[in-house]
């Protein structure tokens, strides 16, 4: 079946760096790929929704200079977050679309990022 | 904007034994999709059964199954038999037909189901 490979699992930055997480989908064109962010025990957040190619579009509220996302071709796309601060902290999750599959919705595994 | 509530925090169930938990969703458009998916300790994502808003009769995956009432806007997982590794965060999800709309999901907060011997 479809797999995204989403990389860092776990990363801790110090406060100020960036810091790039990836997922690549491994057998299959992911044609857009949505970014989310879960905090504890809460729900998954949409941050922004990018199509592969063409500029990301963010959520209201979401920064677009802090969270940059990178959607250059059909099988990778990173999101950087910037200049990270501790309320950066989360659980970060990928999931990737593939062209004409109508209901088809792959997620990575997540990256917990920490930053201290 | 659509909105999907789940109104149950937490539920538990004993082995072998049947739960439903509850959905609702606010929205004006009438061709849309509905899921829900299962979220383990391992944080993974994992799709349990999708519903066409269009289609009348109610989605079945082995055992699991939904109760989706169009009308009163409720989409209600049923967990058969239930099992020990059915134990998770469960999230119900609304995506748009309408075109232009990327086709993104919108979650409901989520019910934490545990299972107990």
């Amino acid at each position: 079946g479809a797999v995204v490979s989403q990389h860092p699992s776990r990363v801790i930055c110090k406060s100020g760096t960036s810091v790039k997480i990836e997922c690549r989908s491994l057998d299959f064109q992911a044609t857009t790929m949505f970014w989310y962010r879960q905090f504890p025990k809460k729900s998954l957040m949409l941050m922004a929704t990018s199509n592969e190619g063409s500029k990301a579009t963010y959520e209201q509220g979401v920064e677009k200079d802090k969270f940059l996302i990178n959607h250059a071709s059909l099988t990778l796309s990173t999101l950087t977050v910037t200049s990270a601060h501790p309320e950066d902290s989360s659980f970060y999750i990928c999931s990737a679309r593939e062209g004409g599959r109508r209901y088809g919705y792959t997620f990575g595994s997540g990256t917990r990022l920490t930053v201290v | 904007a659509q909105t999907v509530t789940q109104s149950q925090p937490e539920m538990s169930v004993q082995e072998a034994e049947t739960v439903t938990l509850s959905c609702t969703y606010d929205t004006s458009e009438s061709d849309y999709y509905l899921f829900w998916y299962k979220q383990p300790p391992s944080r993974q994502m994992i799709l349990v059964i999708r519903q066409e808003a269009y289609k009348q009769q109610n989605a079945t995956e082995n055992r699991f199954s939904v109760n989706f009432q169009k009308a009163a806007k409720s989409f209600s997982l049923k967990i058969s038999d239930s099992q020990l590794g059915d134990a998770a965060m469960y999230f119900c999800a609304y995506r748009s037909e309408v075109p232009g709309t990327a086709s993104k999901l919108t979650f409901g907060t989520g019910t934490r189901l545990q299972v107990t011997l």
